[in-house]
């Protein structure tokens, strides 16, 4: 079946580091590719999303590149900010069906 | 930008009770909503899908008739907890999406911690 794998966390960075958190998917179809942070206490907030190969999603200093050869889509970031701190989830949805299939989160911690 | 709200942020109350909670999409019609259950330090656990004036679509092992859901207008869902027991205390996230379509993104609302003493 369809399945997201995240790198296990939990990652722990000083500020200005640089951060990759990886994802892997398998999937039946060519599905749209997406991260969502999830603040403590809150809901998820879409982060970016890449809706075909090799597209680049984009936003707040984060990016991740759709990567069909090798299944992947990972998060990075350049210089990470103690704001950063959360769970990322890295997630995929199929052309046809509803609904979103999500990693098991990576939790990441910014140190001052 | 999509907006979700749900309410109530957090639940406290006594073994028995049935407790509702709303997910509401404030500047667009959510032809689709998800409910969500979310355990300590756990991804999120899909419960079912609901698409307006339709029944719900329950995932496997979720029971319908303890967690009710109504879809009745395209801004508002609502999940009911029926007769919460202290095992049923967690997290529940429900999401908005507007279109039909895997490329368009679920919205999500800021989650209900639910207690039960």
């Amino acid at each position: 079946g369809d399945s997201v794998t995240q790198m296990e966390g939990p990652v722990t960075l000083s500020e200005e580091a640089f951060l990759t958190i990886n994802c892997t998917y398998t999937a039946t179809g060519y599905p749209s590719l997406f991260w969502y942070v999830q603040y403590p206490g809150e809901g998820l907030q879409l982060l970016l999303k890449a809706t075909k190969a090799d597209d680049k999603g984009s936003n707040k200093g984060f990016e991740a590149t759709y990567r069909k050869e090798t299944t992947s889509f990972h998060l990075e970031k350049g210089s990470v900010q103690v704001s950063d701190s959360a769970v990322y989830f890295c997630a995929l949805a199929i052309q046809g069906a509803q609904k979103l299939v999500f990693g098991q989160g990576t939790r990441l911690t910014i140190n001052p | 930008g999509a907006v979700v709200s749900q309410h109530p942020s957090r639940v406290i109350c006594k073994s028995g009770t049935s407790v509702k909670i709303e997910c509401r999409s404030l500047d667009f019609q959510a032809t689709t909503m998800f409910w969500y259950r979310q355990f300590p330090k756990q991804s999120l656990m899909l419960m079912a899908t609901s698409n307006e004036g339709s029944k719900a679509t329950y995932e496997q092992g979720v029971e319908k008739d303890k967690f009710l859901i109504n879809h009745a207008s395209l801004t508002l869902s609502t999940l009911t907890v029926t007769s919460a027991h202290p095992e049923d205390s967690s997290f529940y996230i429900c999401s908005a999406r507007g279109q039909q379509g895997h490329n368009q993104p679920q919205h999500f609302g800021d989650g209900t911690r639910l207690s039960i003493l």
